[in-house]
């Protein structure tokens, strides 16, 4: 079983749409989590945290479940700027002076189309 | 701020052939990433640095491939020999883990092996 599993997609959504992307992640020690945007050809860039109480940021919103090991992530009124593959990353954050590693998704692929 | 640097952008050479790839992270950063993504295995990460001394590098494939930093604004990853199987990009990162847990990634090098 892979560590971080995603929504296979595609997703093709006309503008407006609201669209739903869902991430499980199989180590319960998994202490941070996150969604990063990768466009095409471009390197992948962070869209925002995901904290256990749940944050929204503009039309974005993500949520966690950590009893599911579950994360979501909603985009309301799609925009076709939305477009690009969208990436569930988690870490363990080992304590002390270690680093918890990202370990990132397959991702999922948005389109959004007039 | 310039962000991660890397060098060069596309590279194309032929099996056998010793590659090297270059980063400079983002002024500041003690930590510093080496990923390699690919259609089939999706971003994973090769190693990590803290502080210019690798921490992590069970990521890495093979003898084949060696990373490097000897100073808090340089480092390099080769391979000798390259295989064809090694075409891939690669993409640094860079983060201050005291401040924050996100990672800033570089343009990534497209890399070719013929």
């Amino acid at each position: 079983r892979k560590e971080v599993e995603q929504d296979p997609g595609p997703f093709n959504v006309p503008e407006g749409a609201t669209v739903a992307f869902n991430c499980t992640y199989s180590n319960s020690a998994s202490q941070s989590f996150f969604w990063y945007r990768q466009d095409c050809r471009k390197e992948p860039k962070l869209l925002m945290s995901v904290y256990s109480s749940g944050n929204e940021d503009g039309r974005f919103t993500a949520q966690l479940n950590r009893a599911s090991q579950y994360i979501s992530l909603l985009i309301r009124d799609s925009k076709l700027s939305d477009s690009a593959t969208y990436l569930c990353v988690v870490t363990l954050n080992a304590g002390g002076t270690s680093y918890g590693k990202l370990t990132f998704g397959q991702g999922t692929i948005l389109t959004v189309h007039p | 701020d310039a962000g991660v640097i890397q060098s060069p952008r596309h590279e194309v050479t032929e099996m056998g052939q010793e590659v090297t790839l270059r980063c400079k992270p983002i002024s500041g950063h003690d930590y510093l990433f080496w990923y390699r993504q690919t259609m089939m295995r999706g971003l994973e990460l090769l190693i990590y640095f803290n502080n210019n001394v690798p921490i992590d590098d069970s990521g890495m494939p093979e003898d084949r491939f060696s990373a490097k930093m000897p100073n808090a604004s340089f480092s390099t990853l080769k391979i000798q020999p390259s295989e064809p199987r090694d075409s891939a990009v690669y993409f640094c990162a860079s983060t201050d883990k005291k401040k924050e847990d996100t990672q800033y990634f570089g343009p990534g090098t497209r890399l070719t092996v013929l």
